[in-house]
C-alpha cells in the first residue's frame, strides 16, 4: 500500500472488554513498531516486531497487552479487560529494515474506555 | 536511559516569519539518530527531516533545517517562511544507533506551533 493504514480509526469500549487493533505496515517493510500515545504527551513505545518475531515487548504496560504479528505483514494489538487508563491513540509504525531507516506512521487508532 | 526534553509546550508565528523549536536530549551512546516529526490535528505522525550525529553537517530540507550541536546535546528545528500549513504538534525523537537496541524511537513531549495569518 502507499502508507501504514490502522482499523478502526475510532474505538469506544466499556471497561473489561476486549479490543482488537489492527496495523498494516507498508508492502515489504521488515520492522513494525507499536505505540501508545496519551493525551497532550508524545508517543511512547510499546512493542517492536522485525518479519513475525516480536524482539521487544518491553513497553507493553501490563499483561492484558498481546501483539502479534503471524505472518511477517499485518499486526493485531490487543487489550484484554479494558480499563480507563488504557485511553489512547495507539500508532503503529514500520520501517524498511533496522538500521536507521525512518519509521513511516499510520494514523492512529483512538481507544477511549467508558 | 536516553530522554528528549522539549521546553517549549507551545509557539506562535506569524505567517512568513522564521520560527525555531528547541529540543535538548540526554545519552552516553555516540552514534544515534535524530528526527523531526510533524503531526497535524489529523493525527498522521509525519517526518520532517532526520540527522545522524556521526554527520557534522546540519541536515536541510527545503523550509525546515537543524542546529544540531552534539556537544550540547542540543537539536533546534528552524522553520523558515512558516505557512499556515505549518500549523502543528511537533516532536523531537532519538534513535539509537547500536546494534543491541530494538531502534524504536523516543519521543519528546512535543510543540504545539500555531502560525498566525
Amino acid at each position: 500500500g502507499a502508507g501504514v493504514s490502522q482499523s478502526p480509526r475510532y474505538k469506544v469500549a466499556k471497561r473489561g472488554q476486549d479490543v482488537a487493533l489492527r496495523c498494516d505496515p507498508i508492502s515489504g517493510h521488515v520492522s513494525l513498531f507499536w505505540y501508545q500515545q496519551a493525551l497532550g504527551q508524545g508517543p511512547e513505545f510499546l512493542t517492536y516486531f522485525q518479519n513475525e518475531a516480536q524482539l521487544d515487548k518491553s513497553g507493553l504496560p501490563s499483561d492484558r497487552f498481546f501483539a502479534e504479528r503471524p505472518e511477517g505483514s499485518v499486526s493485531t494489538l490487543k487489550i484484554q479487560r479494558t480499563q480507563q487508563e488504557d485511553s489512547a491513540v495507539y500508532l503503529c509504525a514500520s520501517s524498511l529494515a533496522w538500521g536507521g531507516d525512518t519509521q513511516y506512521f499510520g494514523p492512529g487508532t483512538r481507544l477511549t474506555v467508558l | 536511559a536516553q530522554t528528549v526534553t522539549q521546553s517549549q509546550p507551545e509557539m506562535s508565528v506569524q505567517e512568513a516569519e522564521t520560527v525555531t523549536l528547541s529540543c535538548t536530549y540526554d545519552t552516553s551512546e555516540s552514534d544515534y539518530y535524530l528526527f523531526w516529526y510533524k503531526q497535524p490535528p489529523s493525527r498522521q505522525m509525519i517526518l520532517v527531516i532526520r540527522q545522524e550525529a556521526y554527520k557534522q553537517q546540519n541536515a536541510t530540507e527545503n523550509r525546515f533545517s537543524v542546529n544540531f550541536q552534539k556537544a550540547a546535546k542540543s537539536f533546534s528545528l528552524k522553520i523558515s517562511d512558516s505557512q499556515l500549513g505549518d500549523a502543528a504538534m511537533y516532536f523531537c525523537a532519538y534513535r539509537s544507533a547500536y546494534g543491541g537496541s530494538q531502534g524504536n524511537l523516543i519521543f519528546g513531549k512535543g510543540t504545539k506551533l500555531s502560525v498566525k495569518p
